[in-house]
């Protein structure tokens, strides 16, 4: 079992609708969830981090915790093409390490 | 002014060679990474310094050097590069304090090309 899992996609969604990237993690102990977007050819880039039960808003974002099914998943409202990119799901583990997901490429059409 | 940034960002070079990456924080954090993404852009941790100390050493053949001077440089040396080696590289660093201090703030990267 990976240790950070995410759907590879491609998620394809239509333009003003809802983006939802979901991540599942095997280390009940860990403690900070990061989401990360990662356009072709550039670095990664933080959205937004989480560290308790429930549901963080950022403008269009909105990331969600649940730790009992140890589950982290990126609501995207009113997607646009500038959207489209590489959505990396991180876990600060027990083990003190940060550890990626392989990433959901979501693609946003017009 | 660029928070993490990492010299070259592209390399080509033969196999059997000596590259070296460098690296370098003007965030004030306490810790430095070095990740690699390869193709599959599967991002996958290789080593973390915090002041200067190496608390991370995940399974990299020993080819594989870092070096870090102070809390604001990390570099990395390969020796006798490899096919497989070619991927990106990226510096990485993040505070070590508190949940939100680990976030990582990542390079632009590094392009290394092994022919």
């Amino acid at each position: 079992q990976k240790e950070v899992e995410q759907n590879s996609g491609p998620l394809s969604v239509p333009e003003g609708a809802i983006a939802s990237l979901n991540c599942t993690y095997s280390d009940r102990g860990s403690q900070s969830f990061f989401w990360y977007r990662q356009y072709s050819g550039k670095s990664p880039e933080l959205i937004m981090f989480i560290y308790s039960n429930g549901d963080k808003e950022d403008g269009r974002f909105t990331a969600q915790l649940n730790k009992a099914s140890q589950y982290v998943s990126l609501l995207i409202r009113d997607s646009q093409p500038s959207d489209s990119a590489t959505y990396l799901c991180a876990v600060y583990s027990s083990a003190s390490k940060i550890i990626f997901g392989s990433g959901t490429r979501l693609s946003i059409r017009p | 002014d660029t928070a993490v940034s990492q010299t070259p960002k592209y390399l080509v070079t033969q196999m059997g060679n000596d590259k070296s990456i460098k690296c370098e924080q003007n965030l004030g954090h306490d810790t430095m990474y070095w990740y690699k993404q390869d193709s599959k852009k599967f991002l996958k941790i290789m080593f973390s310094y915090n002041n200067k100390e190496l608390i991370i050493n995940e399974t990299v053949p020993n080819r594989f050097s870092p070096k870090s001077p102070d809390k604001a440089h990390l570099n990395l040396h390969i020796n006798s590069l490899e096919l497989g080696d070619s991927a990106v590289y990226f510096c990485a660093s993040s505070r070590s304090t508190g949940k939100a201090g680990n976030t990582i703030y990542f390079g632009e990267g590094s392009w290394l090309t092994v022919v």
